[in-house]
């Protein structure tokens, strides 16, 4: 059985400064990957960055990096220079077997 | 990046109707999947649904109450059935448009929302 844990409920960060969502996750599986999604207000899932439990370097895409730290099994996402439209409900996720299992969300609110 | 489109994007129905949610793809993928999101929840699967075979529900959802379809491998529906208020979430599709061969493609369509009154 998979589990993601995301132990922060809500975060508020200021414009322009940097944020980091923790996650930690528990599988059994040699191969697996891990995905951040952003879901806004209007509750499409906007998919944000992954890694693969292979990759040797960490992921980045555009202002997103995933900071992973395969033996503590946890998934950090950092967002640098946050801006307001950053403000959303994030997720992360992981995959085993081609089915996603989720995290329960952390809420970030930019702050002008 | 897979385009994928959802209809109807919201409604609003009566308890005991049946809603019937459709999920299209611009390109054909091998394997299509159905979420459920409740309010103020995270997501979690409903089933697996493939082309030519009949779809893998995950434990706590069965077959009469969301019947799924996978006619071609660009489309897929998902019907929820004798609707009840608790069933008054954000329905979401997506795919692994790699056909299985890599973790890291599985997007989105952009959700229908259901209440149930």
């Amino acid at each position: 059985a998979q589990k993601i844990t995301q132990t922060q409920p809500g975060m508020f960060v200021q414009e322009k400064e940097a944020v980091t969502l923790d996650c930690t996750y528990d599988t059994s599986d040699p191969s697996y990957g891990l995905f951040w999604y952003k879901q806004p207000s209007s509750g499409e899932m906007i998919f944000l960055i992954y890694q693969g439990s292979y990759d040797q370097q960490n992921a980045t895409e555009g202002r997103y990096s995933l900071n992973f730290q395969k033996a503590r099994k946890s998934a950090n996402l950092v967002i640098s220079a946050s801006q307001l439209g950053d403000s959303a409900m994030y997720f992360c996720a992981m995959s085993s077997d081609y089915k996603l299992s989720f995290g329960a969300g952390t809420t970030v609110t930019v702050r002008a | 990046s897979a385009v994928i489109s959802q209809k109807p994007s919201r409604d609003i129905c009566q308890r005991g109707t049946s809603l019937t949610i459709q999920c299209q793809v611009d390109s054909q993928v091998t394997m299509m999947f159905w979420y459920r999101q409740q309010p103020g929840q995270s997501l979690t699967l409903i089933a697996t649904a493939n082309q030519g075979s009949e779809a893998t529900y995950e434990s706590g959802f069965v077959i009469d109450k969301f019947p799924i379809s996978r006619p071609n491998l660009t489309f897929s529906t998902l019907t929820v059935s004798n609707m009840s208020p608790e069933d008054s979430s954000i329905y979401l599709c997506s795919v692994d448009s790699t056909g299985g061969q890599s973790y890291n493609e599985q997007f989105f369509g952009p959700g229908t929302r259901l209440t149930v009154l």
